[in-house]
């Protein structure tokens, strides 16, 4: 069984706050590292995909790091609005395989 | 960009009766799509790959006769869940990739409920 590990679960911050949420993987036959973005009644939405260790993404105020060795992914986000309220997910897969071990995602709220 | 359309958003049905849920590709065709549930507080959860044209793959513990997955053709696959019991309401949820783009892109979801 892969285990893929988000926390913290849920969190709230402050309008401009920067906040960063983990996301643990097995660190054996990695291939890629994806985050989504998933807002209620919507269809999750991509935002990364991370295949190379060390790997650093950014998308406007989101930004990702990538640590394959040690089985690790944070993402960052800067000065937070209340438009980044969602469930970010991370999930997993491995080499030769097609399927995605997704985990259990980090609940943000952003309150104005 | 791609989109993968899934119907219905909610449904909510009698025990022992079948629900079917489908997912359309629109502007990608789609020879795999994964279909997963998510129960409360819990992660996505891989349920099946669905292989269009041929028969499905399931993940263990999933009961390939409970949940019957048909990929007749290049942009639709139906998860139709038989003889539905309240312990089978949960969040069902597909997804594709569309060829060489390496992302999933997925359906809005379906919440079922079994009274």
């Amino acid at each position: 069984i892969l285990n893929v590990e988000q926390s913290p679960q849920s969190l709230h911050v402050q309008e401009g706050d920067s906040t960063n949420f983990t996301c643990s993987f097995p660190s054996s036959n990695f291939y890629a590292l994806h985050w989504y973005r998933w807002e209620t009644a919507k269809s999750p939405e991509a935002l990364f995909v991370m295949t190379l260790n060390g790997d650093e993404k950014k998308k406007g105020r989101i930004s990702a790091t990538l640590n394959t060795k040690e089985g690790y992914s944070y993402l960052y986000i800067k000065g937070s609005q209340p438009e980044d309220s969602a469930t970010y997910l991370c999930a997993f897969l491995r080499i030769s395989n097609n399927d995605m071990r997704f985990g259990a995602g980090t609940r943000l709220t952003v309150k104005p | 960009g791609a989109v993968v359309s899934q119907h219905p958003s909610r449904v909510i049905c009698k025990s022992g009766t079948s629900v079917k849920i489908e997912c359309r590709s629109l502007d990608f065709q789609a020879t795999t799509m994964f279909w997963y549930r998510q129960f409360p507080k819990q992660s996505l959860m891989l349920m099946a790959t669905s292989n269009e044209g041929s028969k499905a793959t399931y993940e263990q513990g999933v009961e390939k006769d409970k949940f019957l997955i048909n990929h007749a053709s290049l942009t639709l696959s139906t998860l139709t869940v038989t003889s539905a019991h309240p312990e089978d309401s949960s969040f069902y949820i597909c997804s594709a990739t569309p060829t060489g783009t390496g992302r999933y892109t997925f359906g809005s979801g379906t919440r079922l409920t079994v009274v």
